[in-house]
């Protein structure tokens, strides 16, 4: 089964521009987050979705939104871009909570991360 | 309060030897997942081993076994046997309040596991 990936690997953009970063669940999951991770703040998260909805947002300005598809690929973006957006932004899948049947919890709650898009901010 | 405490910033172990990293947690959910992820340099997260909070047993995947003492709120991971490629950074995550809290895992700060030929 292929894992999580994300799109694209490295980005340089400038003060002010806007970027957007891909992610592609493993097949099955429909639920997708995305965490910042900083040397100063660590990993934190952003937002989850599921069936294209957000359910979930952390602590983060307007200035990050995301979206998912019909296919459960998400996109994140940001908006006006600030040194301090420079960070790995990492997108991790899953089974939606409640999804049991022959599946066991361990399965079911556990989130496998993508490689993660490194985005410089200059 | 941090949900997630990992005193060890930094470890060293010899290759071949066992190493624990600490892990505390801290929840008020008496449903909650406890996951131990390795970081290498290249940056992604690689899922190591899980522990539910209704778990009978500590869990063990290979090398990997988590000691979970849930009086002490206490999730450690054993490394047996280090291998020069264990040397990565290690991170304790919790997932809690599936309702309220979806999709989010809680990560604590990281230790940097060496290991030593």
């Amino acid at each position: 089964k292929a894992g999580v990936t994300q799109t694209p690997r490295y980005l340089i953009k400038t003060r002010g521009q806007q970027v957007t970063l891909s992610c592609s669940p493993i097949s099955g999951h429909r639920s997708v987050s995305w965490y910042q991770q900083t040397p100063g703040q660590g990993l934190q998260f952003l937002f989850e979705y599921f069936s294209e909805t957000q359910r979930n947002k952390g602590n983060f300005p307007g200035r990050f939104s995301g979206r998912q598809f019909s296919n459960s690929r998400s996109e994140m973006n940001v908006s006006t871009l600030e040194l301090g957006d420079s960070a790995l932004y990492l997108c991790a899948s899953s089974y939606p909570t409640g999804a049991r049947g022959r599946l066991s919890k361990a399965t079911t709650d556990t989130q496998y991360f993508g490689p993660g898009t490194r985005l410089t901010v200059l | 309060a941090q949900k997630i405490t990992q005193t060890q910033p930094g470890m060293f172990v010899q290759e071949k030897e066992a190493v624990t990293l600490d892990c505390t947690y801290d929840t008020s959910d008496p449903s909650y997942g406890l996951f131990w992820y390795k970081q290498p340099s290249s940056g992604e997260m690689i899922f190591l081993i899980y522990q539910g909070s209704y778990d009978q047993q500590n869990a063990t995947e290979g090398r990997y076994s988590l000691n979970f003492q849930k009086a002490r709120k206490s999730a450690n991971l054993v490394i047996s046997a280090s291998q020069l490629g264990d040397s990565a950074m290690y991170f304790c995550a919790m997932r809690e309040g599936y309702n309220t809290n979806a999709g989010k895992s809680t990560f604590g700060d990281g230790t940097t596991l060496t290991v030593k030929p």
